[in-house]
């Protein structure tokens, strides 16, 4: 079954600090790969994706991500981090190959920034 | 903007009734999905609308059911509510086939 971990919880850096957080996900395919954020209380913003081609993807707001398919990785990754980022991301999969739009999401991480 | 409107917003019911929850798709879009998040937890996934039908569902029990209307806009209903339906219920809306989905702000459910 397909299935998307998020190894940490909860995530604090400075401002101006890089940041990458992590999402592995299980898929016997090529999957179709997403991360969203979500402000307290709000829907869930498309950050980037990923269905083919160029590995590293980019995103809205400066955000990146690398997909690793020897490690089963979908990292996202931003260079430096402002108080504005503070939210909760979390990484998704394409069910059944994707195409279809339905979603299976990681449990998610908490990002909170320090000045 | 994602152009994916849901209402209400937020709606408080008692343990047993009923409740319709609303979703307006995108422009251009033809497919509703539905998602519950618990607090703290990531969206999980309900069932799929496709030309007013269902396409898909998700571990969620039959007292959880949908429809679809001509204008691709959708209903979430819930039957003898109980107290875990408390959550935040996500509309998304997509083309069939971009496997690109776009969602809406969310309704705040409180079971009491």
């Amino acid at each position: 079954a397909q299935s998307v971990t998020q190894p940490d919880i909860h995530i604090t850096v400075s401002e101006g600090a890089s940041l990458e957080l992590r999402c592995n996900y299980s898929y016997g395919a090529t999957p179709y790969l997403f991360w969203y954020v979500q402000s307290p209380g709000q829907g869930l913003q498309l950050l980037l994706k990923y269905f083919s081609g160029d590995t590293l993807v980019q995103g809205i707001k400066g955000f990146e991500a690398e997909f690793k398919r020897s490690q089963s990785s979908f990292n996202l990754r931003k260079p430096s981090v402002h108080w504005s980022d503070a939210a909760e991301y979390f990484c998704a999969v394409g069910a059944d190959g994707g195409s279809q739009g339905n979603l299976i999401f990681g449990k998610g991480t908490k990002l909170s920034v320090k000045p | 903007e994602t152009g994916v409107t849901q209402s209400p917003t937020h709606l408080i019911k008692t343990r047993g009734q009923q409740v319709t929850l609303r979703c307006s798709s995108q422009s251009g879009h033809n497919t509703v999905s539905w998602y519950q998040q618990a607090l703290g937890q990531g969206p999980q996934f309900i069932f799929q609308y496709y030309r007013e039908e269902e396409n898909g569902r998700g571990n969620f029990p039959p007292r959880f059911s949908g429809l679809q209307f001509p204008n691709y806009s959708s209903e979430l209903n819930v039957n003898a509510l109980e107290l875990d339906d408390s959550a935040l219920y996500l509309c998304a809306s997509s083309l069939i086939g971009t496997g690109l989905a776009f969602f809406g702000q969310g309704t705040r459910l409180t079971v009491v």
